[in-house]
């Protein structure tokens, strides 16, 4: 089983739509989350960190399910320049090892 | 912010050929540096992760004799594909951390490589 599971989409939505996606990770040691985006061929940039309690930011909020272990994404009024790849990061307490999702593509379309 | 580049963005080679690529840490001493690889529609995939003034650690399946990782400072890591083939065509990226338990990671622009 991969560290880390991701829904791969792709999701396509219209502008000013709400978008939801899942991140589930199998180690139970993982002790920090993000959130990052990347773009076709560029370099990931970190998006959030994800909390504990929840965070938002703006139009996006992360969410923790320790229990299920999992993390989300949620995106409010969807902007074309939403479209990208989400990528989920989890960082393990044991090593400091991070693993990446495969990504979740999301296209807004207008 | 923290900044790191990656150079040569972009590379087209005969098949044989060795590529070097670098990523420096333009603003901070990065102590540990690890290498990616992205194929298309696919995830990143580590590498190796490198510590500076030390052997580079290797993911399992990826072949160190090939994909040589040199960190000889604390602002510059290498990655040198040796004897290159269609099949290692692909996206490579760098990410550098501060120290070895901070979680912030800085990536470089990556590296396109395609073998003729």
């Amino acid at each position: 089983r991969k560290e880390v599971e991701q829904d791969p989409g792709p999701f396509n939505v219209p502008e000013g739509a709400t978008v939801a996606f899942n991140c589930t990770y199998s180690n139970s040691a993982s002790q920090s989350f993000f959130w990052y985006r990347q773009d076709c061929r560029k370099e990931p940039k970190l998006l959030m960190s994800v909390y504990s309690s929840g965070n938002e930011d703006g139009r996006f909020t992360a969410q923790l399910n320790r229990a299920s272990q999992y993390i989300s994404l949620l995106i409010r009024d969807s902007k074309l320049s939403d479209s990208a790849t989400y990528l989920c990061v989890v960082i393990s307490a044991n090593d400091y090892k991070l693993s990446f999702g495969a990504g979740t593509t999301v296209t807004v379309r207008a | 912010g923290a900044v790191v580049s990656q150079h040569p963005s972009r590379v087209i080679c005969k098949s044989g050929t060795s590529v070097k690529i670098e990523c420096r840490s333009l603003d901070f001493q990065a102590t540990t540096m690890f290498w990616y690889r992205q194929f298309p529609k696919q995830s990143l995939m580590l590498m190796a992760t490198s510590n500076e003034g030390s052997k580079a650690t290797y993911e399992q399946g990826v072949e160190k004799d090939k994909f040589l990782i040199n960190h000889a400072s604390l602002t510059l890591s290498t990655l040198t594909v040796t004897s290159a083939h269609p099949e290692d065509s692909s996206f490579y990226i760098c990410s550098a951390r501060q120290t070895a338990t901070n979680e912030k990671l800085f990536f470089g622009s990556g590296t396109q490589l395609s073998v003729l």
